[in-house]
């Protein structure tokens, strides 16, 4: 199973919005509503921030949302703030009953 | 509150075997999905394996299986990774998760393997 498709590095300024993408193919993405990202920052553990596509834990600030169309997942940041500076991983279950994670991307607040 | 603690890491030779643990607590542990995630320094995360509540179903990535081995132990609210054959590529922090029906909910803090001769 190969690793979902993520740009490497997306930046911002304080304020500005971006989003980054997460491609696979209909054995994962496109097949199943079951998309999820992760924050992490260095030397921390991955953090929930999106689930099932569009769904936020508790206590995940709205300013984090998530988009699916066709075999493309996106997660959108808006009012980026330097905190939100980390890495964020995509993830989605497969036809296969497994999970598979995308390449990751480094997020830079300028 | 939400408590994974991983142990269990080190150094091995190529070849060698290690078995990773974690103790959960402050969740239902019988009452969910557990999976082992791993990440080699400086790369992204890769999912290694999944067991059900009562360890009847199991699913591995193709890079460990037949290598690795994931079980757990509902008494002591404990999962378990049984590492062999282990090679350079397996270096990596190795956490445990908790799943949320479809997606990672909680993470443990990680324990270190590294493997070189």
């Amino acid at each position: 199973q190969s690793a979902l498709t993520q740009p490497a590095a997306v930046s911002g300024s304080p304020g500005q919005s971006i989003t980054i993408s997460c491609t696979g193919t209909l054995s994962e993405i496109g097949g199943y509503d079951y998309v999820s990202w992760y924050q992490q920052h260095p030397g921390k553990a991955p953090k929930l921030i999106i689930y099932d596509v569009n769904n936020r834990p508790s206590g995940v600030s709205n300013r984090f949302s998530g988009s699916k169309s066709g075999n493309r997942a996106s997660l959108t940041i808006s009012g980026l703030q330097a905190e939100d500076e980390a890495d964020y991983y995509c993830c989605s279950y497969t036809s296969s009953t497994t999970y598979v994670f995308g390449t990751g991307t480094k997020v830079t607040v300028l | 509150q939400v408590q994974l603690v991983e142990s269990g890491g080190g150094s091995v030779k190529p070849g060698g075997s290690l078995r990773l643990s974690c103790a959960a607590s402050g969740f239902s542990f019988n009452d969910v999905y557990m999976s082992w995630i791993r990440q080699a320094p400086g790369k992204g995360l890769e999912w290694l394996a999944y067991i059900s509540l009562t360890g009847i179903t199991i699913s591995y990535s193709d890079s460990v299986k037949g290598r690795f081995t994931i079980s757990r132990d509902r008494a002591k609210n404990s999962l378990f990774l049984q590492m062999n054959s282990l090679r350079a590529e397996d270096t990596a922090v190795y956490y445990c998760a908790k799943e949320g029906r479809t997606y990672f909910d909680h993470w443990g803090q990680g324990t270190l393997v590294t493997v070189s001769s």
